[in-house]
Formats: structure tokens, C-alpha cells, sequence
């Protein structure tokens, strides 16, 4: 079993739409939680940090269950400019090293 | 300011060559973090300094990999005897203070990375 899983999509939505991205986690020691953003062929740029009390961020909003070993990431009214592949990352206690899902691939069209 | 940099973009090898690849992290930044990422995956971790020294090298596939930052700043990720199986984008972080600093884990910068192709 992967220590990071997400649904690889893609997932392909309209302008406007919202769209929810769910990844899971194996190791109940995890410490920090993140969701990068990658686009096409670039290198991976933190959107955001995620907390057990929910964070929002504009139209991003994270959220952290640790009892289900669960973040989420919910996009609202996407614009064209959020395609991309969107990271859920966890680290560990004690360690810096940033743990990767394989990604999930959000494509937004007219 | 200047992001963390990372020489060559691309380079193209033959099996069974050596290869260095070169990580220039943001300036006083010393933690740095090397990864790899293979098509349709995320970022995998290799290896991990503290200033000079290795904190964590436990993502090294295996001993042909080997990774050096003698001054502190500028990290070298060396690759013997390549493998078609070591094609990758190889990808360079670096963060403020790393594990070392305290208070939980600082943000990763990422470099643009490396793309390796072992022909």
C-alpha cells in the first residue's frame, strides 16, 4: 500500500465548477500536511498547508481529519489557470522529507 | 531573489556512464533536499543535508547513488554506471532551516529540476 494515495483523475470540469480532491495517508505519525501544485513539465510549488481545523485560502480550502487519516482540498468557481496536478504531501515525525501522492490531474475547460 | 537553480535541464547518457548533476539552493538556506520523479508519479525522496552533512539518506535507491554538498550550499547528486531505469526528472529543494531549526518543517523550494534519459 502507497503512504500517500490519491485518485490520479483526470478530473476534467468546467469554468465556474467546484471540484473536491480526497487523499488518504498510511502512517497515523504523520506530522504536516500540504497540497502542492505542479503544472505540465514544472517543478512542484506549495498552494497550501493543511490544519485539523480547515484552512481557506480565496477559492481554496483545505481540510485535515487525522481520525480518518483524510485531507481534502476543495477548488471553487475553477478557473482555467487551476489545471494542473495537484500533490497531497505528508511528512513524518522527526523527519523533513516530503512523503508524495502520484498526483491528481485537474483540467478545467470553457 | 534568486530560486533554488539546477544544472543541466536535460541531459541524455548512455547506459552504464557517470553522470553529476548539479543543485545551486537559495541563498542561506541550509537545508537541502534532493528528489526524484518518474512519469505519472510524484516526487520520490533521495537523500537529505543538514549544512555539509547527510541527514537522511534512506531514499537512495542503492549504492550507485551517491550525493555530496562539501561547503554547505551547492549539492552534487552523482549517478555510476546509469541505468535506463534511472530516467527521471531529478528534482532539488531547499528550505530555510530544515528539521534543524525547529518549530515543524519549514516550505520546500523547488528547483526546476534535472530530466535524465539513460539511453
Amino acid at each position: 500500500r502507497k503512504e500517500v494515495e490519491q485518485d490520479p483523475g483526470p478530473f476534467n470540469v468546467p469554468e465556474g465548477a467546484t471540484v473536491a480532491f480526497n487523499c488518504t495517508y498510511s502512517n497515523s505519525a504523520s506530522q504536516s500536511f500540504f497540497w502542492y501544485r505542479q503544472d505540465c513539465r514544472k517543478e512542484p510549488k506549495l498552494l497550501m498547508s493543511v490544519y485539523s481545523s480547515g484552512n481557506e485560502d480565496g477559492r481554496f480550502t483545505a481540510q485535515l481529519n487525522r481520525a480518518s487519516q483524510y485531507i481534502s482540498l476543495l477548488i471553487r468557481d475553477s478557473k482555467l489557470s487551476d489545471s494542473a496536478t495537484y500533490l497531497c504531501v505528508v511528512t513524518w515525525r522527526d523527519t523533513d522529507k516530503l512523503i508524495f501522492g502520484t498526483g491528481t490531474r485537474l483540467q478545467v475547460f470553457p | 531573489g534568486a530560486g533554488v537553480s539546477q544544472t543541466p535541464s536535460n541531459k541524455v547518457t548512455e547506459k552504464g556512464k557517470y553522470v553529476e548533476l548539479r543543485c545551486d539552493p537559495i541563498s542561506g538556506h541550509t537545508a537541502l533536499y534532493w528528489y526524484r520523479q518518474s512519469l505519472g508519479q510524484g516526487p520520490e525522496f533521495l537523500i537529505y543535508f543538514q549544512g555539509t552533512g547527510a541527514a537522511d539518506d534512506s531514499g537512495l535507491p542503492n549504492d550507485r547513488f551517491f550525493a555530496v554538498r562539501p561547503e554547505g550550499s551547492v549539492s552534487t547528486l552523482k549517478i555510476q554506471r546509469t541505468e535506463r531505469g534511472d530516467s527521471a526528472v531529478y528534482l532539488c529543494a531547499s528550505s530555510l532551516k530544515g528539521l534543524a531549526g525547529g518549530a515543524g518543517t519549514d516550505t520546500q523550494y523547488f528547483g526546476p529540476g534535472t530530466r535524465l534519459t539513460v539511453l
